[in-house]
């Protein structure tokens, strides 16, 4: 079972729907969740930031993490064309010894919006 | 304040030629980081630094090298290119403090031919 699995998609969905993108992970050791949107021939950038788990919401984003069921979702709310890209999840343990320097990234989602 | 920057953006190397691609980041990071990025296949971590002087292998380290001799800059080196080396390549960096957050370069697309 691979650490984190994504679907890649692609999705394609009209303008103003809502979006849900999803990762399930098999490291019960995660604890830091990320989301991170990428444009088309464009760096990664942060997009969501959460840890354990719970919601939390940004403007048109929620992001979810339900760490017993080892899944983390992004929503996407009255979506927009603005917001096709990829979306890649990733996520980080923390050691013992307070510290950890990798991410695990899923594959990412290409999302296309469509007026 | 740039973030982290990459050059060159594009490059066209011939089967056995070398090159150097650039990073750097002026955020004071003490971590850095080098990925691949293939179709459909996500990030592959190549080689990290947790700072000046100390750097370590990543998932898939074969027909690269990395050195760090100073916090701002990260160059990663390709010896003797070869088609399999044909991705896009992302520098990143993240603070050794607070969160576990990675910031990402433009990327450098380079085709082996």
């Amino acid at each position: 079972q691979k650490e984190v699995e994504q679907d890649p998609g692609p999705l394609s969905v009209p303008e103003g729907a809502i979006v849900s993108l999803n990762c399930t992970y098999s490291n019960s050791a995660f604890q830091y969740f990320m989301w991170y949107r990428q444009y088309s021939r464009k760096g990664p950038e942060l997009l969501m930031y959460t840890y354990s788990s719970g919601n939390k919401e940004d403007g048109r984003f929620t992001a979810q993490v339900d760490k017993s069921s080892k899944y983390i979702s992004l929503f996407i709310r009255d979506s927009q064309p603005s917001d096709s890209a990829t979306y890649l999840c990733a996520m980080s343990a923390v050691l013992s010894g307070g510290s950890n320097y990798k991410l695990t990234f899923g594959k990412g989602t290409l999302l296309t919006v469509n007026p | 304040n740039a973030g982290v920057t990459q050059t060159p953006k594009f490059r066209i190397l011939k089967i056995g030629q070398s090159m150097t691609l650039q990073c750097a980041q002026d955020m004071n990071h003490n971590y850095m980081y080098w990925y691949r990025q293939d179709p459909g296949m996500g990030l592959k971590l190549i080689y990290y630094s947790v700072g000046a002087g100390i750097t370590d292998k990543g998932e898939v380290p074969n027909g690269y090298n990395v050195s760090r001799s100073t916090t701002e800059d990260f160059p990663l080196r390709l010896e003797l290119a070869a088609p399999s080396q044909t991705s896009v390549y992302f520098c990143a960096s993240r603070s050794v403090q607070g969160r576990y957050e990675q910031y990402f370069g433009p990327g450098t697309r380079l085709t082996v031919t």
